[in-house]
């Protein structure tokens, strides 16, 4: 099992400010990698997927980098509506895993 | 609009079974892979699992396998996931997914889910 790490768990930010967010996988997995975002109380959203493409309708402020097993999510002007949970996700192989998330706070 | 809307959650007992399915809408059903993943209260997501457009292929996560079956019925537009044998551990919100289009495992979009509690 592909084991995805995240960090941090908690980033504390003002609205504005850049946010950038690590996973880390546990073997290569070239760019089989998404970007969700989960609010308090409703389901996750696709953000990104194969590792750098924005899904339709996600502003361009979010981006998403990296290959094999470092991969990053940036934002690069938090707004109000950007803290959230962020998770990852692989389907380079059975099974499907996510990250553990961060969580990112208004400082 | 694509719309998925679960239910069929509830309380059920260690040992118990419960079917929970997934009524699809906005999209035609039957060219997607579908997943299910679950959360556990104030958890991470874990993805349970999914099934081909035509329910020829079914993956599940090694913690279900055996316990938990993922059927669709494309004539009806429903996924569903009949859990048997279930544990205290099992105890989650359940999401229904659609697959990206063109791409089997990425999750695009989710509905909002089904609660299962595992409790005597």
């Amino acid at each position: 099992e592909i084991v995805l790490t995240q960090s941090p768990a908690t980033l504390s930010l003002s609205p504005g400010e850049r946010a950038a967010l690590s996973c880390r996988a546990s073997q290569t997995i070239s760019t089989y990698l998404a970007w969700y975002q989960q609010k308090r109380g409703q389901a996750p959203r696709l953000l990104i997927y194969d590792a750098s493409t924005r899904a339709t309708g996600i502003p361009a402020r979010f981006s998403g980098g990296g290959s094999g097993t470092d991969f990053t999510l940036t934002i690069s002007s938090l707004e109000p509506e950007d803290f959230a949970v962020y998770y990852c996700q692989q389907r380079y192989n059975w099974p499907l895993t996510f990250g553990g998330g961060t969580k990112v706070e208004i400082k | 609009e694509v719309q998925l809307v679960e239910s069929g959650g509830g309380l059920v007992q260690p040992g118990g079974s419960l079917r929970v399915s997934c009524a699809a809408s906005g999209f035609t059903f039957s060219s997607y892979w579908m997943s299910w993943v679950r959360q556990a209260p104030g958890k991470g997501l874990e993805w349970v699992a999914n099934i081909k457009e035509d329910g020829s292929a079914k993956h599940y996560v090694d913690s279900v396998k055996g316990r938990f079956t993922i059927s669709r019925d494309n004539g009806k537009n429903s996924l569903h996931l009949q859990m048997n044998s279930l544990r205290a551990e099992d105890t989650a919100l359940y999401y229904c997914a659609r697959s990206l289009s063109g791409y089997a495992n990425w999750f695009d979009p989710w509905g909002q889910g089904t609660l299962v509690t595992v409790s005597s």
